[in-house]
């Protein structure tokens, strides 16, 4: 079956770690995404890829790094200057970048204590 | 810069009653539109999409939305609520130019009561 996978679902690090989520798409599209999800607050772009080798900073990028080395791979690495880590952060990906719908997968709930 | 405003953060039905969630958007050029809708510690699943075609949108599991350019509204509604309907609902837009990647409001939250 075709989708986008996050990896893991359930994520527990301490204050001061980096911590790599993992996000892969078989779905052939070019365009890939990293959202940010708080309550109340919907979701929020931390980075975007268009294509391959090439990524660009969403809204709240700040904290945060990814690499796209690979068209089906798109990780993000919360890095230990991210002020407020603890979040649900989703992955997207959608066909190309312009006006398509974006695809999800189920999420990765980060917590750091 | 696009945006979009959902009024309402929880909207409340009774089983079998009109659904009617609000979003408003922002946009300096036509919008592609979009309503998502997403299960407790899920991801977000696509309920359907406007793409300047027709302007009554129907989607899945019932919904649809109507796209008014004069009211700059995207208003999603499904005549008889399910208890299965109970979830939160965003609505997105994304502009032809500049930024590209979908913008979210706020999202609401649908309660159904028996």
């Amino acid at each position: 079956d075709g989708g986008i996978t996050q990896s893991p679902k359930y994520l527990f690090r301490k204050e001061g770690q980096n911590v790599t989520l993992s996000c892969e798409q078989n779905l052939n599209h070019d365009a890939m995404y990293w959202y940010r999800q708080d309550p109340g607050q919907g979701l929020r772009l931390i980075y975007y890829s268009q294509i391959v080798n090439d990524f660009q900073k969403g809204d709240i990028a700040e904290g945060y790094s990814v690499s796209r080395e690979k068209k089906e791979s798109f990780p993000l690495t919360v890095t230990s200057a991210q002020k407020n880590p603890t979040a649900f952060y989703l992955c997207a990906s959608s066909i190309a970048f312009m006006n398509t719908e974006a695809f999800f997968g189920q999420g990765t709930r980060l917590t750091v204590v | 810069a696009q945006s979009v405003t959902q009024l309402g953060s929880h909207v409340s039905v009774s089983e079998g009653a009109l659904v009617l969630l609000r979003c408003n958007y922002s946009s300096s050029v036509p919008p592609y539109l979009f309503w998502y809708v997403q299960y407790p510690n899920q991801g977000l699943q696509l309920l359907l999409k406007y793409t300047s075609a027709a302007t009554l949108v129907k989607g899945i599991n019932g919904f649809e939305a109507e796209f008014k350019k004069s009211e700059t509204s995207f208003h999603l509604t499904k005549p008889s609520a399910h208890m299965s309907d109970a979830a939160e609902y965003f609505c997105a837009v994304s502009g032809n130019t500049g930024r590209r990647a979908l913008t979210f409001g706020s999202g609401t939250r649908l309660q159904v009561q028996p």
